[in-house]
């Protein structure tokens, strides 16, 4: 079965940094990569659909871009309602998978 | 708008059955696909099945594969997961989520809130 391999696992960054988290598809998958957010206790919420297009609502300081098997999300200037783990997920065959995620601390 | 509330979590012993349910509301159920994705305690996220629009197709995790079985109501906005033969590990938080395009197997773009199984003796 297809794996995601996202790194790092967990990162350290302050307000208003740059962000950058990618996700490594073990075979192409072509577009078809999502990117969730989760906060503790809550259910994840989809950030970015088909790798690069942002979900209605969502900010815009938060992009996707990727192709095949290399895959990266970025939020541009870190907000202090963005620490959270985050999550990438493909849909290119069953069955699906998630990455290990990321988690953004302070 | 949209909900989606997972139901039947509890504490079952190791080999024993369970089915979860998931009541939808506020989109047209009958045109998208619901996945169901677990979280074990401090871990990650899991997918685990997803059934079709019309319940017709059904696809599961290997690590679930011949022991769950998802299936729908579209009369009544309803889907189960029917959990058997359940182990140490099935333990988690249990979600549905609906697909984000009709008639889809894609990506999920609302979650319900959750439902808690612990499998333990």
């Amino acid at each position: 079965d297809l794996q995601l391999t996202q790194s790092p696992s967990s990162l350290s960054a302050s307000v208003g940094d740059r962000v950058t988290i990618t996700c490594q598809a073990s075979k192409g998958i072509r577009d078809y990569l999502n990117w969730y957010q989760q906060k503790p206790g809550k259910a994840p919420k989809l950030l970015i659909y088909d790798a690069s297009n942002l979900e209605t609502g969502v900010p815009s300081r938060f992009t996707g871009s990727g192709f095949g098997t290399d895959f990266s999300f970025t939020i541009s200037s870190l907000q202090p309602e963005d620490f959270a783990t985050y999550y990438c997920q493909h849909y290119d065959n069953l069955p699906f998978a998630f990455g290990g995620g990321t988690k953004v601390d302070l | 708008q949209v909900l989606l509330v997972e139901s039947g979590g509890r504490v079952v012993q190791p080999g024993r059955s369970l089915r979860l349910s998931c009541a939808a509301s506020g989109f047209s159920f009958s045109r998208f696909g619901i996945h169901w994705v677990r979280q074990a305690p401090g871990k990650g996220l899991e997918w685990v099945a997803v059934i079709s629009s019309d319940g017709g197709t059904t696809s599961y995790a290997d690590s679930v594969k011949g022991r769950f079985r998802m299936s729908r109501d579209n009369s009544k906005n309803t889907l189960d997961l029917h959990m058997n033969s359940l182990r140490i590990e099935d333990t988690g938080l249990y979600y549905c989520a609906k697909t984000r395009q009709e008639d889809s197997a894609d990506g999920m773009d609302v979650w319900g809130q959750g439902t808690t199984v612990t499998v333990s003796s």
